[in-house]
């Protein structure tokens, strides 16, 4: 199965800031289909991207995946105080479906 | 606006079973295929399989022995079971609606892809005795 590595673990910035985090593949994720997902304590994690650059319904154009084969990223181009949460990459390129083991965006 | 919860007994004894039921609401439960997912404390998220109402379903190489997904349009609900629990399966367990990608093949049957575009908050199961 394809094992996600994701960087840094934890990634202090302050709001008004660009965050740029990564998520890199141990072998190619099929047709790019790479997801990005946020997640705050107590809440439902909530899909960002999809197909690596995809925004879903209502994700603020702040938010920006990229990136092909093994390695993408997820960018915030300018930091709300709400965007302040973990965030996982997921693959859906092959079977098992994997997830990333997160990073954390905390306020500096 | 659709919307997920999943539900079910908080502490299951060793080598029971563990059930949990994600009630839908806001959409219908025979249009997408639905999945279960679990993340132990401080460890990333595992995919447990996924179910469609026709009964078709594809479960985690790891966990296929061991699991059995359905689903109850009556209710709009899709169940989880999970036999012969062992601490290792302690973890926050979520469900989650899945967006199908169709992919055509050049011959054959198309491919097909799936990723989860709205899930539950998600609910604590322990398994201690």
């Amino acid at each position: 199965e394809i094992v996600l590595t994701q960087s840094p673990d934890t990634l202090s910035l302050s709001p008004g800031e660009r965050a740029t985090l990564f998520c890199r593949a141990s072998q190619t994720v099929g047709s790019g289909y790479l997801a990005w997902f946020q997640h705050k304590p107590g809440q439902a994690p909530r899909l960002l991207i999809y197909g690596t650059s995809s925004r879903a319904t209502g994700i603020p154009d702040r938010f920006s995946g990229s990136g092909s084969g093994t390695d993408f990223t997820l960018t915030v181009s300018r930091l709300e105080p709400e965007d302040f949460a973990v965030y996982f990459c997921q693959q859906y390129g092959s079977s098992p479906n994997t997830f990333g083991q997160g990073t954390k965006l905390e306020i500096k | 606006q659709v919307q997920l919860q999943e539900s079910g007994p908080g502490l299951v004894k060793p080598s029971e079973t563990l059930s949990l039921t994600c009630t839908v609401s806001g959409d219908s439960i025979t249009s997408y295929y639905w999945s279960w997912i679990r993340q132990p404390a401080g460890k990333r998220l595992e995919w447990i399989g996924r179910i469609h109402a026709s009964g078709n379903n594809n479960y985690h190489p790891s966990l296929k022995s061991r699991v059995t997904m359905s689903v109850d349009t009556s209710r709009n609900q899709v169940s989880l079971m999970l036999r012969s629990v062992a601490a290792a399966d302690t973890a926050m367990y979520y469900c989650a609606r899945d967006q199908r990608v169709i992919v055509p093949a050049e011959v054959g049957m198309p491919y097909f892809y799936y990723y989860m575009d709205v899930w539950g908050k998600g609910t604590t199961v322990t398994v201690s005795s």
